[in-house]
């Protein structure tokens, strides 16, 4: 059963990069795409880009200036940096396994909250 | 953007009730059209997957419908375990969006 852990600081300082790493387990990273997706508190679902394990990118326009998502297959991870964060990236970042051909996410990390405040 | 829009924003319903949940997109997105469940404090969790197909464990009581730019998703009788929110999801634009979510509580 494939599992996912993100991981990563629960608090940052504005105008600094909020770093998170998800590992994947039970299965390989291999041969799929892999995505970030955030939600803000009492808010809905936005996804903020994903890579494919060979190292390609696609990034949500509205985070990509700020955007980095890169892939360890030797470590069967891929990390998340945004940087220069403000309050309003405050949100539970999540982790996910995207499908190749049809683009659902089916399986999910636990979530990591991130509250960004001095 | 390819905006996805849900209606109702949230419902109130009775366990045994068929509920029925309507996801809009901006423009056509053929069947790539997926459906998840989030409890309070969990991560979300794929029921449907384009348009229609039923995710592996998820009971068949679920049901997902459409093509285009209209999709629902059903719920046939409402269990106890389905109180939560819903969201809809597009895979068809490289830029994959979300619906707003639909709430369904206990009446």
């Amino acid at each position: 059963q494939v599992q996912l852990q993100d991981s990563g600081p629960g608090l940052v300082k504005p105008s600094e990069t909020l770093s998170l790493t998800c590992t994947v387990s039970g299965g390989s990273i291999s041969g799929y795409y892999w995505s970030w997706i955030r939600q803000p508190p009492g808010k809905g679902l936005e996804w903020i880009g994903y890579i494919y394990y060979s190292g390609s990118t696609n990034y949500n326009p509205s985070l990509k200036s700020r955007l980095t998502i890169s892939v360890d297959t030797s470590k069967n991870q891929f990390s998340l940096k945004l940087s220069s964060v403000t309050a309003a990236d405050t949100a539970m970042y999540y982790c996910a396994r995207t499908n190749t051909m049809i683009g659902y996410f089916d399986y999910w990390g636990q979530g990591t909250l991130v509250t960004v405040s001095s | 953007d390819l905006q996805m829009t849900q209606s109702p924003s949230s419902l109130s319903a009775s366990v045994g009730d068929r509920v029925t949940i309507t996801c809009r997109a901006s423009q056509s997105i053929s069947s790539y059209l997926n459906w998840y469940q989030q409890k309070r404090g969990k991560a979300p969790n794929l029921l449907i997957y384009a348009a229609s197909s039923l995710q592996s464990g998820v009971p068949s009581r679920f049901s997902g419908r459409g093509s285009g730019t209209d999709f629902t998703l059903t719920i046939s009788s409402l269990q106890p375990e389905d109180f939560a929110t819903y969201y809809c999801q597009q895979s068809y634009s490289t830029l994959r969006t979300f619906g707003q979510g639909t709430k369904v509580e206990i009446k």
